[in-house]
């Protein structure tokens, strides 16, 4: 089975400009999470999505959203892009919402200038 | 608020040796615990878990224990290997009202292993 893919895998972007990331889980997977990592902050969780629904949702401002599309491949957008999003954004599926074990893709690493 | 903390940013261990990874966290309502491992340019990789109603887990060289007196757990890495070396994250997940769980995770422990 082919891994959680997560497109593009570097991305530089200035400030005020709006991003979209893409993640493909595991064939048969149905559940997507996003997280944020940042030097110090760890995994921030940012939402997750189940049968096209948003099913859980961190403490991020509104700039952060997702989409989930019938064939489960998610969407997260960051728009007015600051520099404090600099970060690696990782994507993890599971076969449902809620299971114990996540798998990741590699991330996306953002750059805002 | 960091509600799951792992306050040793890295821990160095000799090869052969046991390497003990500590995480705390404040939140009472956790009810399962994970670790996770990473190695440099990949996502985060699944290790091992514990229910909140066990104090033990184990899983080949790797234990997991869990006091929840103490709100504490701790990876158990018997014996360390060099392909060990990696950041070690501990999560815990709780349940919310609709029914999914939301996963909280610590800031990470950089584990080396010297040969």
């Amino acid at each position: 089975k082919a891994g959680v893919t997560q497109t593009p895998r570097y991305l530089i972007k200035t400030r005020g400009q709006q991003v979209t990331l893409s993640c493909s889980p595991i064939s048969g997977h149905r559940s997507v999470s996003w997280y944020q990592q940042t030097p110090g902050q760890g995994l921030q969780f940012l939402f997750e999505y189940f049968s096209e629904t948003q099913r859980n949702k961190g403490n991020f401002p509104g700039r952060f959203s997702g989409r989930q599309f019938s064939n489960s491949r998610s969407e997260m957008n960051v728009s007015t892009l600051e520099l404090g999003d600099s970060a690696l954004y990782l994507c993890a599926s599971s076969g449902r919402a809620g299971q114990e074990t996540q798998y990741f893709g590699p991330g996306t690493r953002l750059l805002v200038l | 608020d960091q509600q799951v903390k792992q306050n040793s940013p890295s821990l160095s261990v000799q090869e052969g040796r046991i390497s003990i990874l500590n995480c705390d966290y404040t939140n009472s309502m956790f009810d399962y615990f994970l670790w996770y491992k990473k190695y440099p340019a990949e996502g985060p990789t699944f290790l091992i878990s514990i229910s909140s109603i066990k104090d033990k887990n184990e899983d080949g060289r790797f234990t997991v224990f869990l006091n929840k007196s103490a709100k504490h757990l701790s990876l158990h890495i018997v014996p360390s290997q060099p392909g060990d070396s990696a950041v070690y994250f501990c999560a815990a997940k709780r349940g919310n009202s609709g029914g999914y769980q939301k996963v909280t995770f610590g800031t990470g422990t950089k584990l080396q292993v010297i040969p």
